[in-house]
């Protein structure tokens, strides 16, 4: 069936660096990548995104990245901050004939140490 | 701005019976809103996508006759979980997003759900 394996489950950097997360989606049918970040105790937020016809896409200090072919997508952070500390989650979304779904990583905790 | 709300925050029920749960999007106009479910330290789930005005598009999998899903204004969405049994006691989150921005979405707190 369908699944997204994402890497590392956690990932500790210092500030300043730069903090990348892979996800790989089983499903060539996938076209909508979604990446979302969820500090400690309080809501997600749906930090980028980025459609199949697009194969990067940046918004400040993180971007996204897909390669269709290999079927994976990454999110790098650059210049972490102690604040980019939360988990992170990918998503990866299809549409068949059954409908739409879409298949969450599991998670990446990400510490950025002052 | 952009603030979305939810009540309740906290509800424990009975198993079999009903339980609604609102979305509010208290300083804008959303004309979608996203319904999740979030396991204790657990991923993210969404269960379906509502339009204002329209049925409610359900991910597979997700039982639409015991989640019903109503978005009848611009500023209101409800979830209703119909015979509530203890594997639903879950945190529901919802968010919304403004009429033209695609790219955003805006989160509420969520509502912890305990079915007993």
């Amino acid at each position: 069936g369908e699944n997204v394996e994402q890497h590392p489950s956690t990932l500790s950097v210092q500030e300043g660096d730069s903090a990348v997360i892979k996800c790989t989606y089983s499903d060539s049918a996938s076209n909508y990548f979604p990446w979302y970040k969820q500090e400690l105790g309080k809501r997600p937020q749906l930090i980028i995104d980025i459609r199949s016809n697009v194969g990067e896409k940046k918004d400040q200090r993180i971007a996204v990245t897909l390669n269709k072919t290999a079927k994976h997508f990454s999110l790098h952070i650059t210049e972490t901050q102690p604040e980019d500390s939360a988990v992170y989650f990918c998503a990866a979304r299809l549409q068949n004939t059954g409908g739409f779904k879409t298949i969450f990583g599991a998670g990446t905790r990400l510490f950025v140490k002052a | 701005g952009a603030v979305v709300s939810q009540h309740p925050s906290r509800v424990i029920c009975k198993s079999g019976t009903s339980v609604k749960i609102e979305c509010r999007s208290l300083d804008f106009q959303a004309t979608t809103m996203f319904w999740y479910r979030q396991f204790p330290k657990q991923s993210l789930m969404l269960m379906a996508t509502s339009n204002e005005g329209s049925k409610a598009t359900y991910e597979q999998g997700v039982e639409k006759d015991k989640f019903l899903i109503n978005h009848a204004s611009l500023t209101l969405s409800t979830l209703t979980v119909t015979s509530a049994h203890p594997e639903d006691s879950s945190f529901y989150i919802c968010s919304a997003r403004k009429a033209g921005d695609t790219d955003t979405q805006y989160f509420g707190p969520g509502t912890r759900l305990t079915v007993l």
